[in-house]
């Protein structure tokens, strides 16, 4: 079946530091990645999404690209602020009604 | 944000004792799911719905049964409740046709 594998943590890093937060997976068909970060007693909230191979999913400073030929969805952020820290999860989806295949979450702690 | 609440967001139950959550969504969105998040384990689907009255099993679906008699609602119920199911429980939704799915607060579950 489908499956995410993504580090764990917790990840420590200085404020300013270049983030990456590797994630593969294993997939049947052509699924839609995403990245999801969760804050401290709430929900998930969708951060970035790529819907096909090579495409680049970006948002408030965070990048991933779909690589097909390494089924790999990395996270990176050129400057990560203390406001990152959260927890972040990769996932992915068939398109079906059986909902996301998520990974265990990587735990990321910034100081100042 | 999408439109989702979750009730009750705290609950202290009984080993035994049956216990409901509702989900709710504003967003006349299709596709409604239960997750519950555990350390070590990411998300994992318990049950989910692809219309009022169609639902189905998910990864983690023994002791739990879920109702939708109306577009907005989702429910899930713990017919006996046991302390292995202690547990945050989210909601989310999906109109399936931009795939990522939108999730509510969540719901912390202790069984003692």
């Amino acid at each position: 079946g489908d499956s995410v594998t993504q580090m764990e943590g917790p990840v420590t890093l200085s404020e300013e530091a270049f983030l990456t937060i590797n994630c593969t997976y294993t997939a049947t068909g052509y699924p839609s990645l995403f990245w999801y970060v969760q804050y401290p007693g709430e929900g998930l909230q969708l951060l970035l999404k790529a819907t096909k191979a090579d495409d680049k999913g970006s948002n408030k400073g965070f990048e991933a690209t779909y690589r097909k030929e390494t089924t790999s969805f990395h996270l990176e952020k050129g400057s990560v602020q203390v406001s990152d820290s959260a927890v972040y999860f990769c996932a992915l989806g068939g398109g079906g009604a059986d909902g996301l295949t998520f990974g265990k979450g990587t735990h990321l702690i910034i100081q100042p | 944000d999408a439109g989702i609440t979750q009730s009750p967001r705290h609950k202290v139950t009984e080993t035994g004792t049956p216990v409901t959550l509702r989900c709710h969504q504003t967003e006349n969105h299709r596709y409604m799911y239960w997750y519950r998040q555990d350390p070590g384990h990411g998300l994992r689907l318990i049950h989910y719905s692809y219309g009022v009255k169609d639902t189905d099993k998910g990864e983690v679906s023994d002791g739990y049964s879920v109702s939708r008699s109306k577009t907005e609602d989702f429910l899930l119920t713990l017919e006996s409740a046991t302390s292995s199911q202690t547990s945050v429980y989210f909601c989310a939704i999906s109109d399936y046709s931009d795939y990522e799915q939108y999730f509510g607060p969540g719901t912390r579950l202790t069984v003692t």
